[in-house]
């Protein structure tokens, strides 16, 4: 079946820093690779999508590039800020259950980021 | 549009009460779904329909949980006798389905919070 794995936060980093937070995921068609982003208190939304290999989505100065090779999907920033503090989830979407294109998500990953 | 409209935001009960969620998905779209988020379980799906009509219940964690869809612009979560391990944050989100390549991007409530004495 399709899974999602992430790594484990907290990340914790000085405002500036840069981020990275790993995403691999297992498919059994080929999925469209989505990142969302909880702050505090509120609903998951979505902060960028790649819909097939190699796409880079990006938004806000994250990036994360579709990697088939590597079935990856790492969440990258080059400098972050205190407002970037929130949990990020991994999630794929995928032809093959059922047609129905119900994502499946990863546990979420919590970042932290100190001025 | 105001997005997925979500209510309450914050419910407390005391164990053995019925609870009632609330959710208004955004206007055309087809899918809505119920998610629970807890820190030991992270973000699970319990149900969502395609059409108003249940597709995929398998998630729901037993008889006291519900819900139905009886038009397009709302839904209603029960738990009936809610209990202490129910509190939770419960989300509703809705989409327009298959979108592109399989690119089903989800819109979610800002949630109701949940916490049963």
């Amino acid at each position: 079946g399709n899974s999602v794995t992430q790594m484990e936060g907290p990340v914790t980093l000085s405002e500036e820093a840069f981020l990275t937070i790993n995403c691999t995921y297992t498919a059994t068609g080929y999925p469209s690779l989505f990142w969302y982003v909880q702050y505090p208190g509120e609903g998951l939304q979505l902060l960028l999508k790649a819909t097939k290999a190699d796409d880079k989505g990006s938004n806000k100065g994250f990036e994360a590039t579709y990697r088939k090779e590597t079935t990856s999907f790492h969440l990258e920033k080059g400098s972050v800020q205190v407002s970037d503090s929130a949990v990020y989830f991994c999630a794929l979407s995928d032809a093959a259950r059922g047609g129905s294109y119900i994502p499946t998500f990863g546990r979420g990953t919590s970042l932290i980021v100190h001025p | 549009d105001a997005g997925v409209i979500q209510s309450p935001r914050h419910e407390v009960t005391e164990m053995g009460q019925e609870v009632t969620l609330r959710c208004k998905p955004i206007s055309g779209h087809d899918y809505l779904f119920w998610y629970r988020q807890t820190m030991m379980r992270g973000l699970e799906l319990l149900i969502y329909f395609n059409n108003n009509v249940p597709i995929d219940d398998s998630g729901m964690p037993e008889d006291r949980f519900s819900a139905k869809m009886p038009n397009a612009s709302f839904s209603t979560l029960k738990i009936q006798p809610s209990e202490p391990r129910d509190s939770a944050v419960y989300f509703c989100a809705s989409s327009s389905g298959t979108g592109t390549s399989g690119a089903n991007v989800l819109t979610f409530g800002a949630g109701s919070r949940l916490t049963v004495l």
